[in-house]
């Protein structure tokens, strides 16, 4: 079974410019998410996708970071304009329900903002 | 507010030893607890849950967990460390819907 896929796996830009990141669920899964992972902290959750519905989106600062799942298979998450205390890791996760069941996790992409 | 406490930021054990990660959570019912392991440059692995039932659980690598109510706590446990252990550990909880409040993490280092 392959995993959670994630690309870029690394990506620096400058600040006020904008970034992209692309996740690909475990086929099947239902649920997405994205979690934002600051050096030193737990990830946090940013948005929950049901199929290609928002869950919830109450972490998420909809001033500059968007996310779309168009056909509830995967998922762009966006910055724009970027700041340097968006320099994090962000983490893609599925699951098969919203329920506790366990969350598969990707690599996660690695943005410095400088 | 709900909250998941791991109180050691950075703990250091040699190979072989016992290891005790500890986990506190604050929450107004019994939530779902997990533990996940990060390796530097890897996603989050599942080491194991609790959802209910025997409040002892098993996990993969030899992990273990016990979950106490009494205590809030979820403390991980490994009775001998490889040098392989060495990552950061994620305590994590969620009541039912699926989001998952993570702790600060603990990071392991392992001596030889």
């Amino acid at each position: 079974e392959a995993g959670v896929a994630q690309s870029p796996r690394y990506k620096i830009i400058e600040k006020r410019q904008s970034v992209a990141f692309w996740c690909n669920p475990i086929s099947g899964h239902a649920t997405l998410y994205w979690y934002q992972q600051i050096l030193g902290q737990g990830p946090k959750l940013l948005i929950q996708f049901q199929n290609n519905g928002v869950v919830d989106d109450s972490q998420l600062p909809k001033d500059r970071f968007s996310a779309e799942r168009l056909k509830g298979v995967d998922s762009t998450l966006k910055i724009q304009p970027a700041k340097l205390e968006d320099s994090a890791v962000y983490l893609c996760a599925s699951s098969s329900s919203t329920r506790s069941d366990e969350q598969y996790f990707g690599p996660g992409t690695r943005l410095t903002v400088t | 507010a709900q909250s998941v406490t791991q109180p050691d930021i950075h703990i250091t054990v040699s190979e072989g030893a016992s290891l005790e990660l500890r986990c506190n959570y604050s929450y107004g019912a019994t939530p779902y607890l997990f533990w996940y392991v990060q390796s530097p440059g890897q996603g989050l692995q599942l080491l194991l849950k609790y959802f209910s039932g025997d409040t002892l659980v098993q996990g993969i690598k030899g992990f273990e967990a016990e979950f106490k109510r009494s205590q809030s706590s979820f403390n991980l446990r490994k009775p001998s460390v490889h040098w392989s252990d060495a990552a950061e550990y994620f305590c994590a909880v969620t009541l039912q819907g699926g989001k998952l409040i993570f702790g600060q993490g603990t990071e392991l280092s392992v001596k030889p």
